[in-house]
């Protein structure tokens, strides 16, 4: 069964850097676009990044040069890497498998790491 | 982009039928049929419910369905049962592979 599993969370100062990770399993990793996605406690979804299988990454405007994600299809592993974090940053951080024909649709998910930015 | 509109709450009575909208614009919503539904409960992941606006994942509910008109998308639970209270939201694809949510909504089972 399809599995992903983050890591890396925690509390870093304002300006700081912290890096993801997002083990999977149970499916053909390098095969699929994988994304990253963000919740703040008690608010919405916001997607932040998007790697596809070919290595093709996307943002949004409001991580956009601050944040970079990376996999190793020989690993199974999606990482990314955020720099000059902001206190608007602190969120729970989702990695998602892409599905049914990928076009922002989302058919698996981990449970989550927790990014808290405060000084 | 502004995040896709949802109403922040909704409710009905077990067995009753709720229909939650998710309104975008031309360049989202209206313009792809890459709208996707979450179901999230308390302290949980999200879950898949509907893809390509009207596609059920395997073994999600028939008494889930989708459907888009214009710049707005729906979702409708009919037959409301207990463990359909959670919270749900809508996503699109948006074009240059970049995807927006919409802000959620918290659905009650009175």
């Amino acid at each position: 069964q399809v599995q992903l599993v983050e890591s890396g969370g925690g509390v870093v100062q304002p300006g700081g850097s912290l890096r993801l990770s997002c083990a999977a399993s149970g499916f053909t990793f390098s095969n699929y676009g994988m994304h990253w996605v963000r919740q703040v406690p008690g608010k919405g979804l916001e997607w932040v990044a998007l790697i596809k299988y070919d290595g093709t990454d996307e943002y949004p405007g409001s991580v956009k040069g601050r944040f970079s994600l990376s996999r190793d299809n020989s690993k199974n592993t999606l990482s990314l890497q955020m720099n000059s974090l902001r206190p608007d940053d602190t969120a729970v951080y989702y990695c998602a498998k892409e599905g049914y024909g990928g076009y922002g649709c989302f058919d698996f998910w981990g449970q989550g790491t927790l990014v808290t930015v405060s000084s | 982009q502004s995040a896709l509109t949802q109403p922040p709450s909704a409710s009905g009575s077990p067995g009753q039928s709720v229909t939650i909208s998710c309104t975008g614009t031309s360049s989202d919503v209206g313009g792809y049929y890459f709208v996707s539904w979450y179901q999230q409960h308390p302290g949980k992941a999200p879950k898949l419910m509907m893809y390509e606006v009207s596609k059920r994942p395997s073994g999600v509910p028939d008494r889930f369905s989708g459907s888009k008109s214009g710049n707005t998308a729906s979702l409708t639970v009919s037959g409301l049962q207990a463990e359909d209270e959670a919270d749900y939201y809508c996503s699109s694809y948006a074009g240059s592979n970049t995807v927006l949510f919409g802000g959620g909504t918290k659905l009650t089972v009175l």
